[in-house]
């Protein structure tokens, strides 16, 4: 089965902190994504990468940064969080041009 | 623009009752369509993916179906634990996905 992990269920974090969202998949994927999910608004992609020390902006990156060191690990770094950052945190990963394999998520709230 | 609508946006059935989800969508050059279910505070599982109008896909009491401008997502006799949101997305270059809102279905006995 495929596995894709995420570091953290539940991130509280204060207004102007770095943070770091780690994002762990155990299929030798090419393609990794970064997407938030809102009520109302669903699934926006944030970054997405199809290659080690690859990545493209999605439809959302502004606040957001990337890295991606190695295949199986993609981060998202929000460099000075924010309250309008609040949101479920979701990674995915997939091979070229097939379905996405979901992480659990990670619920963030800044105050 | 590439776009999905799903709807209808809140679907409650009784327990045995079949329905439809229906995903529209545009997009330039429809690479796949796909079907996700989503239990509240987890991430979205993957159904099913679709290529071509006319292309069908089973599974227990879910059956996808595809045409040229829309899929929908048939659900035959269903049980409380089908209750969850059902997200359709269609592939946009170079590998994304576009989602639609979803549909949040409720089963009850």
């Amino acid at each position: 089965d495929v596995k894709v992990t995420q570091s953290s269920r539940y991130l509280v974090k204060r207004t102007g902190e770095k943070v770091f969202l780690e994002c762990v998949q155990d299929m030798d994927h090419e393609n990794m994504f970064w997407y938030r999910q809102d009520p109302g608004l669903g699934l926006r992609l944030i970054y997405f990468s199809y290659d080690v020390k690859m990545k493209e902006k999605g439809d959302i990156p502004e606040g957001y940064s990337v890295s991606r060191e190695k295949k199986e690990r993609f981060s998202l770094i929000l460099e000075s969080a924010s309250t309008n950052q609040t949101s479920m945190y979701l990674c995915a990963s997939s091979r070229p041009g097939r379905e996405q394999y979901f992480g659990p998520g990670t619920r963030l709230t800044v105050t | 623009e590439d776009q999905v609508t799903q709807s209808p946006e809140a679907l409650r059935l009784q327990e045995g009752e079949s329905s439809s989800l229906n995903c529209s969508y545009t997009v330039s050059g429809l690479r796949g369509l796909f079907w996700y279910r989503q239990d509240p505070g987890k991430g979205p599982e993957f159904l099913f993916t679709l290529y071509s109008a006319g292309e069908e896909k089973e599974k227990e009491r879910l059956k996808a179906t595809l045409t040229k401008k829309e899929s929908f997502l048939h659900i035959t006799a269903p049980k409380p634990e089908d209750s969850a949101t059902y997200l359709c997305a269609v592939q946009a270059p170079p590998d994304k996905l576009i989602f639609g809102t979803g549909t949040r279905l409720q089963v009850f006995p």
